[in-house]
């Protein structure tokens, strides 16, 4: 079992649609969650951030963590065509371990 | 945040022969890292490059495949030897400005890797 699930999509939305990605893991030390995005040819850019449980919004993006089930999620709302790129989960744990990544979903927002 | 540059942005080589990738980051970070991304993978750490040590490479991969250089704090190379075309991949450099356990990494643009 790999340390981080997350399905490869592609996922195909419609502009203005909800997006939701999705990543579990199986490292209960896990403790810091993030949120890339990478863009076709470029490297991955952090996109949300998340310490611990709960739940983080940086305007259209909402970032949750629900600790007890080792699932965390990703909300995209409005979705725009710009949108369009692989997200890549991300986690690690506390004292300077090594983050694992999710294999990518890759996302397209039809205008 | 940083900025990162990494030469080349492609290449093609010819299996057996060896292709050396540079990363520039514009500011000095103490800790570098490499990782390769596969087609429909997830990012995969080769190895941490610390200035003024030996590099410490993850599991099933090796200095003699993959030699890492870190003169100075703002500069890494990371030659690929002997390319099959298994190692058709790309490589992206990193570094880390999160303080303390928070991890905060930033990456170059990648190196796309094609061994005929």
């Amino acid at each position: 079992q790999k340390e981080v699930e997350q399905d490869p999509g592609p996922l195909s939305v419609p502009e203005g649609a909800i997006v939701s990605l999705n990543c579990t893991y199986s490292n209960s030390a896990f403790q810091y969650f993030m949120w890339y995005r990478q863009y076709s040819r470029k490297g991955p850019e952090l996109l949300m951030y998340t310490y611990s449980s709960g739940n983080k919004e940086d305007g259209r993006f909402t970032a949750q963590v629900d600790k007890s089930s080792k699932y965390i999620s990703l909300f995209i709302r409005d979705s725009q065509p710009s949108d369009s790129a692989t997200y890549l989960c991300a986690m690690s744990a506390a004292g300077g371990f090594k983050t694992i990544f999710g294999a990518g979903t890759r996302l397209f927002v039809k205008a | 945040s940083a900025v990162i540059s990494q030469k080349p942005s492609r290449d093609i080589c010819q299996r057996g022969t060896s292709l050396t990738i540079q990363c520039q980051v514009d500011s000095q970070v103490t800790m570098m890292f490499w990782y390769r991304q596969q087609p429909g993978q997830s990012l995969t750490l080769i190895a941490t490059a610390n200035q003024g040590s030996e590099a410490t490479y993850e599991s099933g991969f090796v200095i003699d495949k993959f030699p890492i250089s870190r003169p100075n704090l703002t500069f890494s190379t990371l030659t690929v030897s002997n390319m099959s075309p298994e190692d058709s991949s790309i490589y992206l450099c990193s570094v880390d400005l999160g303080q303390g356990a928070k991890a905060e990494q930033f990456f170059g643009p990648g190196t796309r890797l094609t061994v005929l």
